[in-house]
């Protein structure tokens, strides 16, 4: 009964080459995120959605992406991941934006070569 | 900047003591608090919650204290058990501004049990 299921768990690419992770949820939230959390380190919020809606954080570099085709899906897309890219890559859901808990999915790490 | 930070960066614990992992957060516009606990290789996991207008939560074995006047967080693990060894992060939930719905973390305890 997986509620935020990320897929792959983990991902190896090429420095360069471009990277799609995904993430799907059963919760019917409204608000998905995309953090990036680096070893020892808190996540960090890349973005966020509310339905349709696409909110980037000042500082998340143009090298990331993100596309929201429905509800339940959402996917990071890494256009030219460095070496500085590899992370665990977490996906969170939420109900509503405000005051509510996020759920966070099991994470995809992310290893670059 | 504002922000939210934990005053231990690791904590160990005799199996069966209660542990308590403290939060300091320095917005006091911030009205929602969370505790995640987080396993090696895995996402964080919700564990407990309080809003602005309570100073104290209980759930299974778990306690979480909030004292507005010194911005201080505490997670209370009861008995604590070899399971619980993991890093915990306080969040406050950003209602204000441009940046609703933003989880600032704190920097995270590590909980180590020893049996």
């Amino acid at each position: 009964d997986a509620m935020v299921i990320q897929n792959p768990r983990y991902q190896v690419t090429q420095f360069g080459k471009p990277v799609t992770l995904s993430c799907s949820q059963t919760l019917n939230h409204n608000v998905m995120y995309w953090y990036q959390q680096k070893s020892s380190q808190a996540p960090k919020l890349l973005f966020h959605y509310y339905d349709k809606d696409f909110n980037n954080e000042a500082d998340t570099p143009d090298n990331f992406q993100s596309r929201r085709p429905n509800t339940s899906f959402c996917f990071l897309d890494i256009r030219s991941p460095g070496l500085g890219d590899a992370a665990m890559y977490l996906c969170a859901t939420s109900r509503d934006l405000v005051a509510e808990t996020q759920y966070f999915g099991p994470g995809t790490r992310l290893l670059v070569l | 900047g504002e922000s939210v930070g934990l005053h231990l960066p690791t904590l160990s614990v005799q199996e069966g003591d209660n542990s308590i992992i403290n939060c300091a957060y320095s917005n006091s516009a911030s009205d929602y608090f969370i505790w995640y606990k987080q396993e090696s290789g895995k996402g964080p996991q919700f564990i407990i919650d309080i809003r602005s207008n309570m100073d104290k939560r209980q759930g299974q074995r778990v306690t979480v204290l909030l004292n507005k006047t010194v911005k201080h967080l505490s997670l209370q693990i009861a008995a604590t058990q070899p399971g619980d060894s993991a890093v915990y992060f306080c969040a406050e939930n950003m209602n204000y501004g441009g940046s609703q719905g933003n989880l600032i973390f704190g920097k995270g305890t590590k909980l180590s049990v020893k049996p």
